[in-house]
């Protein structure tokens, strides 16, 4: 059973970088050619897509945070990694790491996390 | 970019109604539309992908149609653990935009 499960600091400070890592188990995230995405969801709004990495290839990011963001895979620990920069209080939310399944739709989560930008 | 629009954004029904949400996408993603179900404090649950497949362990009340731009969920009778907020999103090719959301509550 795939299982992902996100980890990193729950407070930020204003212009800092909010880094996050997901690990996975029950699954290689070297294989299937299904997408890594980190998704977020500010409170009491709807999910905003941050971006994703494909295993077969490829990174992609929201547009409105692309200068800002960058995502990447560490094959060794079964790891992906969320780095955001110059982070504001508008960045507080809880962040989730998920997978893709065959068929396209976004089939595994982790419990999210909360991550709030305060100084 | 791919723009995904919900309507309604909010609803109230009674159990044993028929509910139905649709999304429409700026530009035609084929059937790469997924549907799911969040409740306050939970993980997204996904109930639908490729437009029209249910996930394992959904229950069959729950549909999806469409193709192209325009796509509905509906569920056939609601019952009292289907109010939650529903949400599509498109996964034609990054970025993977969500739609901003049906809060389905009690009448």
């Amino acid at each position: 059973q795939v299982q992902l499960q996100e980890s990193g600091p729950g407070l930020v400070r204003p212009s800092q970088t909010l880094s996050l890592t997901c690990t996975v188990s029950g699954a290689s995230i070297n294989s299937g050619g299904h997408h890594w995405s980190w998704i977020r969801q500010h409170p009491g709004k709807g999910l905003e897509w941050i971006g994703c990495i494909y295993n077969s290839g490829g990174t992609y990011y929201n547009p409105s945070l692309k200068s800002r963001l960058s995502i990447s895979v560490d094959t060794s620990k079964n790891q992906f990694s969320l780095h955001l920069s110059s982070v504001s209080v508008a960045d507080t939310a809880v962040y989730f790491c998920a997978r893709g399944i065959a068929g396209g739709g976004t089939g595994y989560w982790g419990q999210g996390t909360l991550v709030t930008v305060s100084s | 970019d791919i723009q995904m629009t919900q309507s309604p954004s909010s609803l109230s029904a009674s159990v044993g109604d028929r509910v139905t949400i649709t999304c429409r996408a700026s530009q035609s993603i084929y059937n790469y539309l997924n549907w799911y179900q969040q409740k306050p404090g939970k993980v997204p649950k996904l109930l639908i992908y490729a437009s029209s497949t249910l996930q394992s362990d959904v229950p069959s009340r729950f549909s999806g149609s469409g193709s192209g731009t325009d796509f509905t969920l509906t569920i056939s009778s609601l019952q009292p653990e289907d109010f939650a907020t529903y949400y599509c999103q498109h996964t034609y090719s990054p970025p993977l935009t969500f739609g901003g959301g049906t809060k389905v509550d009690i009448k």
